[in-house]
């Protein structure tokens, strides 16, 4: 089981807007920066946000991040049925030579 | 423009050598603010870090697979190579290599290669 903890699943309409949370600790999301990526069914992962609330190149402003202690979040509003997809957090841990990715949480566009 | 692709075996048995490799083109493994890393995803599950080489050729490996990986490159040809030891039908995943950039404490995988499936089974 991962050490940063999100939700295993969010569903929301579309047009809404929906919330996934991160969870940590002062090792980890406390002291280093968050990334975010996108992974939808099939493909590779996609880096979506990087350094905590930086949109990675082409990602839409719908899309924004955000950090506050040891939790991150990843927002996305005006939700489409493109975003139905697995989003992971991501971030280095003082006690690890590398990254540490969150479980994941599947996306569903109802 | 960064691409990455995997290469390798996609069926190996109990107790083989998995070995991937790594091409790149787009960017070069020469410093060590630039790395290559490995992730793998068993099926339905999550992202899972495995090594990172860097440009300076420090490496860094996950610590609960520490024993049975080693990580290479070679700048010239532009790529990298992950050997895992012992493989067992844990070990069957979907392997991404991916392009660690950034600056100062501020690092990510910015582009990941397509993965490469590998069972694991007799």
């Amino acid at each position: 089981q991962s050490v940063l903890i999100q939700p295993p699943s969010a569903s929301a309409t579309p047009g809404q807007r929906v919330t996934i949370s991160c969870s940590g600790s002062s090792s980890n999301i406390g002291t280093h920066v968050v990334n975010w990526y996108q992974q939808v069914p099939g493909t590779a992962p996609k880096l979506l946000i990087y350094a905590n609330d930086q949109r990675s190149s082409g990602v839409p402003d719908r899309f924004s991040g955000s950090k506050s202690g040891t939790s991150a979040s990843l927002a996305i509003s005006g939700l489409q049925s493109e975003d139905e997809a697995a989003y992971y957090c991501a971030a280095w841990d003082a006690s690890l030579p590398g990254p540490m990715f969150g479980g994941g949480t599947k996306l569903t566009v109802l | 423009q960064i691409t990455l692709k995997e290469s390798g075996p996609t069926l190996v048995k109990p107790t083989q050598t998995l070995t991937l490799t790594c091409t790149f083109s787009g960017f070069s493994l020469s410093t060590s603010a630039v790395g290559v890393g490995w992730i793998r995803q068993p099926p339905g599950e999550a992202l899972e870090w495995l090594a990172l080489i860097y440009g300076d050729d420090d490496k860094r490996y996950s610590p609960s697979l520490r024993s049975r990986l080693t990580i290479t490159k070679d700048t010239s040809r532009n790529l990298v190579v992950l050997t895992l030891t012992a493989m067992d039908p844990a070990d069957t995943a979907t392997y991404y290599c991916a392009h660690r950039t950034g600056s100062g404490s501020q690092y990510y995988f910015a582009s990941w290669g397509q993965g490469i499936l590998v069972t694991v089974s007799s």
